[in-house]
This record gives C-alpha cells, structure tokens and sequence, in this order.
C-alpha cells in the first residue's frame, strides 16, 4: 500500500529556509500518472497549495509563494522535497506532502496525503 | 489566484440535507471539471469525498454528492450524521496548471 511521509525540521528561524522531504513508500515516484506536491493549513485556518512536481522535474507554483519556493525529486531515493526560503511566521503551518491524480488535462485531486509535520517559524 | 468562495459554515440537524457552495471564475470551476471536495475532521488529514465535480471515491458514503453550474460547484450531504460533522474545502484546477481551494466550511450537526 502506497504511503507518504514528510520528514524535516519542526522549527525554523525567521529569514532561514524551511525544508522537508517526502518519502514515497509501496510504489514508484516515477510514475505517469501523477504530479507530488505540497499543501499547508496554518493553524485554525484553511489549505493552501504550494507547488508541484513530475517526475521529470517539470513543476509549477503557487503565484503568491513562487517566489521563495523550490520543489526538487530525486528519483532514486523515492522522494520529493520542498525548500521555502526567507520564512516568516505567517510559514508557520502543517505542511502535507500529497499525490496528484493526473487527468487528461491537469490535476484531478488529490488521492493520497501524508500525515502531516508541524513547521514552527520562530527565533 | 484568488481562493475559491465557501460559506464560513453551515448547519443540519440529523436526516436532513445541506448544500454547501464553491464559487470560483471560468478560469478554474468555470473551465474545467476538476473540482474536488475535501473532509476534514479537527486534527486529521484531509479525505477525499467527491472528485471530478461528481464522483466518489470507492468507500464514500453515496450521502455525499457533488454538481457544477457555471462558476458555482456544490457538495450536498443527505441524512446528516454526527460523523459528518468537520470542516469542507472545495478546490479546483486552473487555467495556469496550478490549484485553488475554497477558505473551509464548518459543518454543524445540531
């Protein structure tokens, strides 16, 4: 059974880069027929869609956080990884790793999420 | 991109039905039929519950259905339960390949 789990620090610095890691467990990241990616859900609040990545590398961004953010995959570890750069408190979130179903088009939905890892920006 | 429109809550008592709204523009609910509907119970992960506008996943109860008119996409829930109460998100793709969700709905069971 196909799972994902996120890993990274709980605590980052205000003006330092967030990163974390997404493991891909029970099936190939290499995949045709998804797109991986992030979501985040501040405390109390709702879901925001970083970014994703194929696994050929082509990604695509939020505009609001395009700016700071990187998505990379690295395929023979079975991972993806998400790097947000000069964090404020407004960063402070739960951020979930998740597959992309990949439709015809675009993005289906997302079928399958991480359990999600607390990042604390804080000095 | 701006969030999709959702009504900050809604409330049912149980058996009855409720329809909760998405409003979003023809470059993302108006475009297209990737519109997806999200349960979220306080301090678990997101579940899938409607995808494609209308369709369930294998597993979702067949109280849960969703439809689209123009811009608008709308997740209806019959013979509320207890269980269902948490919040909802809608959320669509765009027309600049990326993704939009809705700010939530609380859901209610009186």
């Amino acid at each position: 059974q196909l799972q994902l789990q996120e890993s990274g620090p709980g605590l980052v610095k205000p003006s330092e880069t967030l990163s974390l890691t997404c493991t891909v467990s029970g099936g190939p990241v290499s995949s045709s027929s998804y797109y991986w990616g992030w979501i985040r859900q501040p405390p109390g609040k709702g879901l925001e869609w970083i970014g994703a990545i194929y696994y050929s590398g082509s990604t695509y961004y939020n505009p609001s956080l395009k700016s700071r953010v990187t998505i990379s995959v690295d395929t023979s570890k079975n991972q993806f990884s998400l790097k947000l750069s000069s964090v404020t408190a407004a960063d402070t979130a739960v951020y979930y790793c998740a597959r992309h179903s990949l439709g015809s088009y675009g993005y289906r939905y997302f079928d399958l999420w991480g359990r999600g890892t607390l990042v604390t920006v804080s000095s | 991109q701006s969030a999709l429109t959702q009504p900050a809550s809604v409330s049912g008592s149980p058996g009855q039905s409720i329809t909760i709204s998405c409003t979003g523009t023809s470059s993302d609910i108006g475009g297209y039929n990737y519109v997806s509907w999200y349960q979220q119970h306080p301090g678990k992960v997101p579940k899938v519950m409607i995808y494609d506008v209308s369709n369930r996943p294998s597993g979702v109860s067949n109280r849960f259905s969703g439809s689209k008119s123009g811009n608008t996409a709308s997740l209806t829930i019959s013979g509320l339960q207890a269980e269902d109460e948490a919040d909802y998100y809608c959320s669509s793709y765009t027309s600049s390949s990326t993704v939009v969700f809705g700010g939530g709905t609380k859901l209610t069971v009186l």
